[in-house]
């Protein structure tokens, strides 16, 4: 498979407590970073993005870390809600002209 | 609602066939990938478009095809089609996939082949 992967298929969460989902890269030369949620039935939908320069951005209730050192990204929901449950993709991209490669995904599942 | 159309919404079609997938992206987005889903592949990036010219290729088989028009809408070609390339299709879109990367999807197309 491709080096993009992700340590967890299914992550179920409380409503209202944060979630986490964690994705490990292999390719140091990647520069940029994606996070897709996927809605059931639906086209994939860009969260949040980071450069290999930032190890952190954040946006609205969502933030996303990069640890360069041990190739491991994560995304970080805060205060988890219904609408929240979809399946997560990373995504990274090797340069200006490469393709985006994509994990696995992680199902998030969201628990009343 | 993303902006990015695609068509047909579903394909049923049999082994040894060819079809022709549409897309029309975002008002203004000069840039169009095509992705294919599928439940043991995952999302496997196949080609992207810029302007009309080639850009990027991915994981994209020899009898698979695709374009961009000068109207900047794209078509994804499948031909000698096998029980294999039954998936979701994605066309997606972006200002110009250059600087930009934040891309657009269509709600996809269901091949099903039998």
């Amino acid at each position: 498979g491709e080096s993009v992967g992700l340590h967890l298929p299914t992550l179920s969460v409380q409503e209202g407590d944060n979630s986490i989902i964690n994705c490990a890269y292999s390719n140091s030369a990647s520069d940029y970073f994606i996070w897709y949620k996927q809605e059931s039935g639906k086209g994939p939908q860009f969260i949040i993005d980071i450069r290999s320069n930032m190890d952190k951005r954040q946006g609205q209730r969502v933030t996303v870390l990069l640890n360069k050192t041990v190739k491991h990204l994560s995304l970080q929901i805060a205060a988890t809600q219904p609408g929240d449950s979809a399946v997560y993709f990373c995504a990274e991209l090797r340069g200006r002209d490469d393709k985006i490669i994509f994990g696995k995904g992680t199902r998030l599942h969201i628990l009343p | 609602d993303s902006g990015v159309t695609q068509t047909p919404k579903h394909l049923i079609t049999a082994t040894g066939q060819r079809v022709t997938l549409r897309c029309s992206p975002r008002s203004g987005d000069l840039s169009v990938y095509w992705y294919q889903q599928s439940l043991d592949q995952g999302l496997q990036f196949l080609i992207q478009y810029y302007n009309g010219e080639e850009r990027a290729k991915g994981n994209i088989l020899e009898r698979f095809s695709a374009q961009q028009f000068p109207d900047l809408h794209s078509e994804l070609n499948l031909s000698s089609l096998e029980l294999g390339d039954s998936a979701l299709y994605f066309c997606a879109s972006s200002v110009d996939g250059l600087d930009d990367y934040e891309q657009y999807f269509g709600p996809g197309t269901r091949l099903t082949v039998t």
